[in-house]
């Protein structure tokens, strides 16, 4: 069935270190993948997308890898600030019509 | 910047009530979303909506839901005769494309006692 997991839930990096957190998913039809940031308490705020027509795309500090062929997505964040502590987590779908999420990664950022 | 707007905050009732969220999408919006998130679980797909209408819906969206847009500006999600493991935090979003960026509110968090 559909699913999509990450390979940790918990990740604790240096203040200004880069932070790389991993998705795997399973189902070979989604088309769109995005990063989403959780803070407590809060919606998901969107990071950053790919389509599957890509392998690579850059935003502002983040970098998001597209692996097809494992089936994998990552999320690279540079020189990692207090503010990126949060849940990170991935989502797929076709589309963005009905996105399936993966189970969270807990990022913490220690000074 | 335009953001999605929930409310209530946070409702507490009573096992067997009705209730209703409501969400402010964003104005030029045209696809709405509802999603929930049980606490400590991930968050998961309930409903999407287009042109007043469902466009897609999930296995936990049974007949006990249902959304509706009332109005211009409004898009409500319905939970007849609530159960305890309704309780959770229930996010509306909206996007300007089908397959555009999803921009989430703030959630209302759902406790049935």
């Amino acid at each position: 069935g559909e699913s999509v997991g990450l390979h940790l839930p918990t990740l604790s990096v240096q203040e200004g270190d880069n932070s790389i957190i991993n998705c795997a998913y399973s189902n070979s039809a989604s088309d769109y993948f995005i990063w989403y940031k959780q803070e407590s308490g809060k919606g998901p705020q969107f990071i950053i997308d790919i389509r599957s027509n890509m392998d690579k795309r850059q935003g502002q500090r983040v970098t998001v890898l597209l692996n097809k062929t494992v089936k994998h997505l990552s999320l690279q964040i540079a020189a990692t600030q207090p503010g990126d502590s949060a849940v990170y987590f991935c989502a797929e779908g076709q589309g963005a019509q009905k996105l399936v999420f993966g189970q969270g990664t807990r990022l913490t950022i220690n000074p | 910047e335009p953001e999605v707007t929930q409310t209530p905050s946070h409702q507490v009732t009573q096992m067997g009530q009705e209730v209703i969220l409501r969400c402010v999408p964003i104005s030029n919006h045209l696809y709405f979303y509802w999603y929930r998130q049980i606490l400590g679980q991930k968050v998961e797909f309930l409903v999407s909506f287009y042109n007043n209408e469902i466009s897609e819906k999930s296995e936990i969206f049974d007949d006990q839901f249902s959304v509706e847009r009332p109005d211009g500006s409004n898009f409500t999600l319905k939970i007849r005769s609530t159960k305890l493991e309704d309780s959770a935090m229930y996010f509306c979003a909206s996007s300007e494309l089908p397959s555009g960026e999803l921009f989430f509110g703030e959630g209302s968090r759902l406790t049935v006692l």
